[in-house]
C-alpha cells in the first residue's frame, strides 16, 4: 500500500531551527509537496521537489532523496506565526496526491 | 480577490438528509478536487474533475456525488448523510491535473447527527 509517515507533533523555540521529516512509500513518484495549514484554515503551498537535493525559499528549505523515500522541511529563524501543521504529500504514478497526517509544530517563546 | 469560494462554512444536519456543498473558482483552472480532512488522518480525495464535463472517483467516493457542468463550479452532494461523514471538506483546484500547486477553499465543516 501507499504510505506517508511524518511525526505527529514537534515543539521548537522562537528563533531556532526545526527539521520536519517525511518518509514515503508510493506507487511511482511525480514529486513531493509541503503545505502549511494554520488551525481552522486551508492548506497553503510551501514547496515542490521532484529532483534530489535541497530547494531553498527564504526561511524555508525542502530536501528530497528519492532513493531513500525521504524528505524534510527545514524552517529557520522560527517565528510564532510558524505555529501550524505541516503536511507532506507525494504525487504517485496516477497523478494522485497521497497525504501524510501532518506534523503539528508548536513554537514556544 | 481571485480564488475558491466554498459554502456553507459550517453546517449541522440530521442523518438521512441530503446536502450539497458548493465550490466556485474564478481562476479558470481545469482541475478541481474534493477532499475530506479528519483528525489524525491525511487529506483523502473524494472525487475529482480533470476538466468541465468529466469527473472521477478518488479514494473515498462512497456516499458522495459530484458534477462539473462548467469550469467554475464543482458541487459535492451527500445523498443521504450519515454520522461518519462528519468532517471538514475542502475544495481545491489546479491549472491541470498533474504536478503543480493546489489552491484550496476555506473549508466546510459538516456535522451529521
Amino acid at each position: 500500500g501507499q504510505n506517508i509517515d511524518q511525526p505527529t507533533e514537534m515543539t521548537a523555540t522562537e528563533g531556532a531551527i526545526v527539521q520536519i521529516n517525511c518518509t514515503y512509500q508510493t506507487s511511482g513518484f511525480n514529486g513531493l509537496f509541503w503545505y502549511q495549514q494554520h488551525a481552522g484554515e486551508a492548506p497553503t503551498f510551501l514547496s515542490y521537489n521532484v529532483l534530489d537535493g535541497l530547494e531553498e525559499k527564504g526561511r524555508f528549505s525542502s530536501f528530497l532523496s528519492r532513493s531513500k523515500g525521504y524528505s524534510y522541511l527545514l524552517l529557520k529563524e522560527l517565528q510564532m506565526k510558524d505555529s501550524a501543521s505541516y503536511l507532506c504529500a507525494v504525487m504517485d504514478s496516477n497523478y494522485q496526491l497521497i497525504w501524510g497526517a501532518g506534523t503539528k509544530l508548536i513554537i514556544k517563546p | 480577490i481571485a480564488g475558491i469560494t466554498q459554502a456553507p462554512t459550517s453546517q449541522i444536519l440530521a442523518a438521512g438528509r441530503r446536502m450539497t456543498l458548493r465550490c466556485t473558482q474564478d481562476m479558470r483552472h481545469n482541475a478541481m478536487y474534493w477532499y475530506r480532512q479528519d483528525l489524525g488522518l491525511g487529506l483523502r480525495l473524494i472525487h475529482y474533475s480533470n476538466t468541465a464535463g468529466t469527473t472521477g472517483k478518488g479514494e473515498v467516493p462512497d456516499g458522495y456525488s459530484v458534477s462539473r457542468a462548467n469550469t467554475d463550479d464543482f458541487p459535492l452532494t451527500l445523498a443521504s448523510a450519515v454520522p461518519s461523514q462528519t468532517s471538514v471538506y475542502f475544495c481545491a483546484s489546479s491549472p491541470d491535473r498533474g504536478p503543480g500547486e493546489l489552491f484550496f477553499g476555506e473549508g466546510s465543516r459538516l456535522t451529521v447527527l
